[in-house]
Order: structure tokens, then sequence, then C-alpha cells
């Protein structure tokens, strides 16, 4: 079974860029999240998707940040425009079921994004 | 929202001896606690999990302990090894309610060193 792809691995840009991250989730899985991850900190949950809709982007700075989930498979996330502390690993993670209080639902992540941003 | 501590940040072992690594969390809903190991460059694989019906879980040399009374769970590897050596993060979770989702939130992590 193929894992979680991202890509591209690397990205720099200047501040005040744009720029997009893409995940393509295991196959069949219905919720799919992505994670910030600041150097030697835990990931921090950005914005979680069920199929194609939105159940979760309390923690999305909305006035930079924007994602979407097209036809409820793959993912881009959107920074425009960039600014220095965006610096970090964009982690992207799927989950086999939607979410449900009859189960756990266990998140299987990519390798990630590292932006850094100067 | 959920808070979780991880303790501590660094942890260095000779190969063979134990690891602890221990966890709290805040919010008494959670129900569910993974532990994902991280290698350079790459992103967390989960290692175990637990649920709050159960006090303890073991797989091979990996074992986690939960205290649902006090809100802390435990991470023991023991007979370490040096591929043992990465960042290791504790998480909670509650499976469903409210506006949880099902969301983890994760501790600080752990550099755990197994020096050969």
């Amino acid at each position: 079974e193929a894992g979680v792809a991202q890509s591209p691995r690397y990205k720099i840009i200047e501040k005040r860029q744009s720029v997009a991250f893409w995940c393509n989730p295991i196959s069949g899985h219905a919720t799919l999240y992505w994670y910030q991850q600041i150097l030697g900190q835990g990931p921090k949950l950005l914005i979680q998707f069920q199929n194609n809709g939105v159940v979760d982007d309390s923690q999305l700075p909305k006035d930079r940040f924007s994602a979407e989930r097209l036809k409820g498979v793959d993912s881009t996330l959107k920074i425009q425009p960039a600014k220095l502390e965006d610096s970090a690993v964009y982690l992207c993670a799927s989950s086999p079921r939607e979410v449900s209080f009859l189960f756990y639902n266990e998140q299987f992540f990519g390798p990630g994004t590292r932006l850094t941003v100067l | 929202g959920e808070n979780v501590e991880q303790h501590p940040s660094t942890l260095s072992v000779q190969e063979g001896d134990s690891a602890v690594i221990k966890c709290t969390y805040s919010d008494s809903a959670s129900n569910y606690f993974p532990w994902y190991k991280q290698e350079l460059g790459k992103g967390p694989q989960l290692i175990i999990d637990i649920r709050s019906n159960v006090g303890e879980k073991k797989d091979q040399r990996i074992a986690v302990t939960l205290n649902k009374t006090a809100k802390h769970f435990s991470l023991h590897i023991t007979e370490t090894q040096p591929e043992d050596s990465a960042v290791y993060f504790c998480a909670a979770s509650t499976n469903a309610g409210g506006t949880s989702y099902g969301k983890l939130t994760f501790g600080q992590g752990t550099i755990l060193t197994v020096h050969p």
C-alpha cells in the first residue's frame, strides 16, 4: 500500500511570496489533515477535511493560509503572502475512516514539505 | 482545548538500557493516546497507541501505560538499540464529540539518543 505522498519536499521563498503544497493521501482514506511543525516542536493541526468538507480549521490563519480538497482525494495548502514565521515543515496525514465516536482514527503521515522563508 | 506536556526533552541512554518518556494531558475527555517516532527528514510514524479503557499495552520492546486519574501516560522502551534513536512524540485525542473531531494534540517531543 502506497503511503501519503507530498510535494515538493523542500521549498525556499522570499517573504511576501506565495507557495503551494500538494498532498495525495492513502487511497480510499476519508479524512485528511494538514499540520505545521515548527523546528523543535510537535505538529500542530491547521485544517482537517472529511471527504471534501472542512470539519476543523480553527487554527488555520485564514488571512494568509487556504486549503482545499477537491473531489475528496488530494489536497493543496497555500500560503499567500508568506511571513518569516511560516518557516516550518508542513505535514499531511490521512485516516481511513470518517471521524466517529465508534472509531479511533489512526493517522498516517507523509514525509512533509520543509518551507524556508527568507 | 487540550494541552499535552512531554518530558524529558532530551534523553541519552546506553544500548541495552531502558528509556522512559512521560506525558501529561489536561482534557479529561481525551480517550486515545498514540505515540509517534519521527526520524530525520521523515514524517511521524505511529509505534503504539492506547485507548482510555486500557491501563497498559505492550508490543515487543515497547510498552505504554495510562493513568486516567492522574492524566498521564508513559512510553517505555526496553533493551534499547541505536536504531531507536529518533524524536518521539506523544499525543492525545478524543475520537469524537464537541469540536474535537478526532484532533490530535501533540507534546513537544523527546530526542532519544542510544549510544552503542
